[in-house]
């Protein structure tokens, strides 16, 4: 099993171009967490899924950003236009246990930088 | 409005110097308060979870405890291996993360 696996680790891109995340998933848990981790406000939820079905996405910031879940075994968050101000570490994380939602293993995350 | 505030926001130690971290909340309906170490370049990694004030939990040179406003995370004996960024999070239906405390410990 060798956990949360995220893609890209470093992505650079330019001001306007789309930016896609990807997060392979432990097979069989049952949510998904995106964060995002900034130096001034730290580790934010994002969007979170229960059985690939969205329940909370209020800490999406805007409608730039958008994440799927289309089976168990996949998932991505969408930047489109990327900015500068979304320079950020994105983070997949999902329970280490079924149903235990404070005890999450986490992806090494997707460093991104905005130019 | 949910609040985590950890303190300090670094702490930097002798090896063998023991210490204690901070971490206050202000949330509504508070189910666990969560640590984590997250080490550069890494993601969080889960070390305890605390349900009720008064409980406490160890982990070889660290011991976390519980008030009904606070956790702290007490650093005994800490060795260079222990720095890491320590971040606690207090769960109500999600976990809300404070901005961490960066432990630096010198040999």
């Amino acid at each position: 099993d060798a956990g949360v696996i995220q893609s890209p680790r470093h992505e650079v891109t330019e001001m306007g171009q789309e930016v896609t995340l990807r997060c392979k998933p432990i097979s069989g848990h049952d949510y998904l967490f995106w964060y995002r981790q900034t130096m001034m406000r730290g580790l934010e939820l994002l969007i979170y899924f229960n059985n690939n079905v969205p329940i909370d996405d209020s800490g999406m910031p805007e409608d730039r950003f958008s994440a799927k879940m289309p089976n168990a075994s996949f998932s991505t968050l969408k930047i489109q236009p990327s900015e500068p101000r979304d320079s950020a570490v994105y983070f997949c994380a999902q329970p280490a246990e079924q149903g235990n939602t404070g005890e999450l293993f986490f992806g090494e995350g997707s460093r991104l930088t905005v130019l | 409005e949910d609040q985590v505030t950890q303190s300090p926001e670094a702490l930097r130690l002798q090896e063998g110097e023991s210490s204690s971290l901070n971490c206050s909340y202000t949330v509504s309906g508070l189910r666990g308060l969560f640590w984590y170490r997250q080490d550069p370049g890494k993601g969080p990694e889960f070390l305890f979870t605390l349900y009720s004030a008064g409980e406490e939990k160890e982990k070889e040179r660290l011991k976390a405890t519980l008030t009904k406003k606070e956790s702290f995370l007490h650093i005994t004996a800490p060795k260079p291996e222990d720095s890491a960024t320590y971040l606690c999070a207090p769960r109500t239906d999600k976990l809300i993360f404070g901005t961490g405390t960066r432990l630096q410990v010198f040999p």
